[in-house]
């Protein structure tokens, strides 16, 4: 069975940074791209970024460029995303999810999500 | 960014209703496309993706349909675990993105 499951989140002044983490199984994680999908109730849902498997590829929406990296590590089956300079607008729940396909692509599973909220 | 709509924002359903909730996308996405179900405090479940393409262990009264700007998700016989929201994703170009919601509800 396909696991998903997301930690680190929680409450950050704005400019803090926070880090993300998810934890894969029942899968091999090593062969497929990955991508972290926030939701807001003013936003709604959005993608954030993907990785590829290798991790020589990695995509992001241009409202996290050069503040949000994602990383994954394939021996420890865990995927990464590391903020830096939150704003209110990165407030929502953050969810790990798994790309069948190369980008841009649909996400199959879905991890039960974590909360980030950016407030002073 | 390609934008997407949907419409109805909400419907009212009883159970053994078959329920159409239609995506417009904002320039030709050709089937690029995949429909979600959301319940309240869980993540997004696939449903439908390539527009028409039933995802594994999702029951066949789901059914996607249409092709280049408009497109439907079709719910035949409502079952009270159905109610739900759903979302429309397109996948077509980068950065992907979702549709703003459908509400179904009793």
């Amino acid at each position: 069975e396909v696991q998903l499951v997301e930690s680190g989140g929680g409450v950050v002044q704005p400019g803090g940074s926070l880090r993300l983490s998810c934890e894969a199984s029942g899968f091999n994680f090593n062969m497929y791209w990955m991508a972290w999908v926030r939701q807001s109730p003013e936003k709604g849902l959005e993608w954030v970024a993907s990785i590829k498997q290798d991790a020589s590829e990695r995509w992001y929406v241009e409202s996290v460029k050069g503040r949000f990296t994602i990383s994954r590590d394939n021996a420890k089956n865990s995927l990464s995303l590391q903020m830096h300079s939150l704003t209110a607008e990165d407030t929502g729940v953050y969810y790990c999810a798994r790309d069948p396909y190369p980008p841009p692509s649909h996400c199959d599973f879905w991890g039960q999500g974590t909360l980030v909220t950016v407030s002073s | 960014d390609i934008q997407l709509t949907q419409s109805p924002s909400f419907l009212s359903a009883s159970v053994g209703d078959r329920v159409t909730i239609s995506c417009r996308a904002g320039q030709d996405i050709g089937t690029y496309l995949a429909w979600y179900q959301q319940k309240p405090g869980k993540a997004p479940k696939l449903l439908i993706f390539g527009a028409s393409a039933l995802q594994s262990g999702v029951p066949s009264r789901f059914s996607g349909s249409g092709s280049g700007t408009e497109f439907t998700l079709t719910i035949t016989y409502v079952q009270p675990e159905d109610f739900a929201t759903y979302y429309c994703q397109q996948v077509n170009s980068y950065p992907p993105t979702f549709g703003p919601g459908t509400k179904v509800d009793i």
